[in-house]
């Protein structure tokens, strides 16, 4: 099983362009969500799928970061317009819900290392 | 409101020792609790797990131990290696609610010494 798989692995761009995150999550996996991790604020969840369906965005900074989840075995995390502020590693996670509500543990990807300069 | 926190940013322990490695919760439903260990330029990977239900959990050289009623966790190494010098976050979990979401400590830094 290859794990979870995030593209780019690095990513530079400049203030005010867009940036896309993508992730791959473990087949079979029907939960998915997206971190960030900085110096100053540890690891915030943005945004997590069960099933493809957002169950809960609350993290997610601002109007300027948006997520879709298009089908099982894909998912966007965008930015648009990207700001010094954003930079950060960016992480996806997937894990495997039961019916019966049992969760298994998050299996992390590498991470996307995002700079916004 | 922070539910779930490590107050050590970092410990630094010599080879041998043992590593103890504290969290602390504040939102008492919460029913199962984790530790994840991540390595630099990787991501976390989940390391050992315990259920409200239970007090200890032992997996080799790695133990968690569960106190409810301080609503405390900690996570002893024994012996400490230096392959074990990285960041452990502290996760805690709804079962059978939330769709499989953690709420993550900001993590603690370990540094084994050889």
């Amino acid at each position: 099983d290859a794990g979870v798989i995030q593209s780019p692995r690095h990513e530079v761009t400049e203030m005010g362009q867009e940036v896309t995150l993508r992730c791959k999550p473990i087949s079979g996996h029907n939960s998915l969500f997206w971190y960030r991790q900085t110096m100053m604020r540890g690891l915030e969840l943005l945004i997590y799928f069960n099933n493809n369906v957002p169950i809960d965005d609350s993290g997610m900074p601002e109007d300027r970061f948006s997520a879709k989840m298009p089908n099982a075995s894909f998912s966007t995390l965008k930015i648009q317009p990207s700001e010094p502020r954003d930079s950060a590693v960016y992480f996806c996670a997937s894990s495997l819900v039961l019916t019966s509500g049992h969760t298994d543990t998050q299996y992390f990807g590498p991470g996307t290392r995002l700079t916004v300069l | 409101d922070q539910q779930v926190k490590q107050n050590s940013p970092s410990l630094s322990v010599q080879e041998g020792r043992i590593s103890i490695l504290n969290c602390d919760y504040t939102n008492s439903m919460f029913d199962y609790f984790l530790w994840y260990k991540k390595y630099p330029a990787e991501g976390p990977t989940f390391l050992i797990s315990i259920s409200s239900i239970k007090d200890k959990n032992e997996d080799g050289r790695f133990t968690v131990f569960l106190n409810k009623s301080a609503k405390h966790l900690s996570l002893h190494i024994v012996p400490s290696q230096p392959g074990d010098s990285a960041v452990y976050f502290c996760a805690a979990s709804l079962l059978n609610t939330n769709a499989g979401k953690s709420t993550f400590g900001d993590g603690t830094t370990l540094t084994v010494k050889p």
